[in-house]
Formats: structure tokens, C-alpha cells, sequence
């Protein structure tokens, strides 16, 4: 059911700078929707990374930053460390479903 | 400070029907704009949005589940509840309920999000 594609691992060595994609279509990133971001550690409940595809909520670093185009959205961390090691999923509205829907998930390794 | 807990059984039977509860503190259902949702997580999956209810109550369905779903408001109690019927192998997840936080204009997203509670569905 997911509409919303994410590539199913990243990795990268400490210190370093990833990417994270997030594919949508039309009826959703495309139609103007904005893309949040979450991060989830093994069994705990997600947490809210950036919201309104930029803005980091209070606390969370500034190495975690988050854009947004067209029918795609990123998220970036710069200066990589062990603690970033989670699941990252991203979240958006979508026009067609009638509802909310969350991307495929992406484990960032380092 | 926002807090969210989620609570009902841990092990339904095929068939049957699951109720869960989500008790909130630190907002109120009553307050213009405030929401609270649910979204499941299977084992090893993404989040899948479920329900979502408005202080007005206004309600919301995952349009594949909405012919089993209903979520409700007691907002005396602070508290969401979430109705699944003819429960699945497949239902297996774990449930969190999560405040929806909106800025106008801008698209909804989930903050906080409760512990969670995993629900097996097995006979």
C-alpha cells in the first residue's frame, strides 16, 4: 500500500554525509504536500524528526536536515555518528487515498 | 508535556474484535484544531496510518480499512478509542496512538507518539 519509496538501506562511515531519498507521485508530494521525517530506534515508537520538509523540531540536531522537491523529498545527516544508526521513515498526505501514508522505511548503518 | 499511552489485550483470536484505548495528558480533544490518530506497525514494516479523530469530531479512515474501523472520543477521560472487527493473522502490529500536530496550512504529522502496544493475533 505504500505509496511513498525509500531505499531499503544506507550506510555510511562516521563523520560522513548520507542522503535519504523519498519517492512520492502527483497525489502527493507532487500535489504540494509537505514530507515529514521520523526516526525509529528496535523497539521503541518513531519519533519526529522534520516536519513541514525542513524544519527540525526542538532538540533534534542540526546535522539532520531535510528537503523537499517536486515529487521527491531528501533527508540528509552530515557528520555521521554510531547514535544515528535507526530506521527513518517519511510521511506525507495523499490526495488519492483519502489519507496519510508513511515511505518504506530506510536503516541507516554506520 | 505531551504523553500518550496506549493499552488494551495482547493476544485476540482470529475473528475477533479488538478495542484499544488511548489515554493522552497534556492537551485537550476539546482544544480547536487537536487530533489524535492511530498506526500500526507490522513486524519488520513501515507505519501504517489507520484513524484519526478531531476535536470536533470529525473522523478519518485508512480508506482500505474503514469498513472495520471506528475510533471515538471521551474526551471527559482523555481518552481515544480504537474498534478493529474480524481480526486477522495479518493484523499483527504493534498499535500506537499519536497526537496529530498541525501548523495551518501545512500537512499533519504525528507528535508524540505513544509507547505503543503489540497486539498478536493468533489462535
Amino acid at each position: 500500500q505504500s505509496v511513498l519509496t525509500q531505499p531499503p538501506s544506507v550506510a555510511g562511515a562516521p563523520g560522513q554525509r548520507i542522503t535519504i531519498s523519498c519517492t512520492g507521485s502527483s497525489s502527493n508530494l507532487g500535489a504540494g504536500f509537505d514530507v515529514h521525517w521520523y526516526q525509529q530506534f528496535p523497539g521503541v515508537a518513531p519519533k519526529l524528526l522534520i516536519y513541514g520538509n525542513t524544519n527540525r523540531p526542538s532538540g533534534v540536531p542540526d546535522r539532520f536536515s531535510g528537503s523537499k522537491s517536486g515529487t521527491s523529498a531528501s533527508l540528509a545527516i552530515t557528520g555521521l555518528q554510531a547514535e544515528d544508526e535507526a530506521d527513518y521513515y517519511c510521511q506525507t498526505y495523499d490526495s488519492s487515498l483519502r489519507g496519510y501514508v508513511f515511505g518504506t522505511g530506510t536503516k541507516v548503518t554506520v | 508535556q505531551v504523553t500518550l499511552k496506549e493499552s488494551g489485550p495482547t493476544l485476540v483470536r482470529p475473528t475477533q474484535t479488538l478495542t484499544l484505548t488511548c489515554t493522552f495528558s497534556g492537551f485537550s480533544l476539546t482544544t480547536r484544531g487537536v487530533g489524535v490518530g492511530w498506526i500500526r506497525q507490522a513486524p519488520g514494516k513501515a507505519p501504517e496510518w489507520l484513524a484519526l479523530i478531531y476535536w470536533d469530531n470529525d473522523k478519518r479512515y485508512n480508506p482500505f480499512l474503514k469498513d472495520r474501523l471506528t475510533i471515538a472520543k471521551d474526551t471527559s477521560k482523555n481518552q481515544v478509542v480504537l474498534t478493529m472487527t474480524n481480526l486477522d493473522l495479518v493484523d499483527t502490529a504493534t498499535y500506537f496512538c499519536a497526537r496529530r500536530s498541525v501548523v495551518v496550512g501545512a500537512t499533519d504529522w504525528f507528535d508524540p507518539w505513544g509507547q505503543g502496544i503489540l497486539v498478536t493475533v493468533s489462535s
